[in-house]
């Protein structure tokens, strides 16, 4: 699969806080999905985004395609201590549609 | 709608068993991908199936392990004389045609 690189790997902040991570590959991506994985869990989608530059919100989460299709970004805004946890970016490569790759995560810890 | 659901949540299994994985995909998905998770790591692709057909099994290690979605019955991802370095999280997903990959619970698979 494609390499994506993410970062930060980890990252402690403080409740309220805004948070922001990326996600960048090699390769150019058709998809660009956020998972957010809880300890025992499997991912639970978060925001799909499917066209370069598409900006794309779900709550407090907001996530944009980058327009040369190789990099997206997620943003929180105003953390809560729920919002703990690894996220994950995965692409879905242009020349076939369903194998994700996924990068390395970025795991949140919220200090109250 | 009940969500993906994979059992056991846990195994355990010595050197040389065989494990079976099984993953029910969502009501109305054709489309079941198996992916594995080694600790701290993202999730790596293994296979692609469809019901009674392998589409893609290139993540798939050539010897030990198969996969099968029958036309009744669960998915099933299986791993002969397991060794240790197969102890890893397993995690299925599901989808309608062309659409997100929606993930399961996982199977924690660990070989002592």
């Amino acid at each position: 699969g494609q390499q994506l690189n993410q970062s930060p790997q980890s990252m402690f902040i403080q409740e309220g806080e805004d948070v922001s991570m990326n996600c960048t590959s090699s390769s150019i991506f058709n998809t660009w999905l956020w998972y957010k994985q809880d300890p025992g869990e499997g991912p639970v989608l978060l925001i799909a985004l499917y066209k370069a530059g598409e900006l794309t919100s779900n709550g407090r989460l907001t996530a944009q395609f980058g327009i040369t299709r190789k990099d997206s970004f997620l943003n929180i805004s105003a953390s809560i201590p729920s919002d703990v946890g690894i996220y994950f970016c995965a692409g879905q490569p242009a020349y076939n549609d369903y194998k994700l790759s996924f990068g390395a995560g970025t795991t949140v810890t919220v200090r109250a | 709608n009940a969500g993906v659901m994979q059992n056991p949540r846990h195994l355990v299994r010595r050197r040389g068993q065989e494990a079976r994985l099984r993953c029910s995909p969502m009501k109305g998905h054709s489309h079941v991908y198996w992916y594995r998770q080694l600790p701290e790591e993202g999730l790596k692709f293994m296979v692609y199936l469809q019901k009674e057909n392998i589409i893609d099994e290139s993540g798939m290690p050539k010897e030990r392990f198969s996969a099968e979605f029958p036309k009744e019955g669960p998915s099933i991802l299986r791993i002969q004389q397991v060794v240790r370095g197969d102890s890893a999280a397993y995690f299925c997903a599901s989808s309608p045609v062309g659409s997100e990959q929606y993930f399961g619970p996982g199977t924690r698979l660990t070989v002592t």
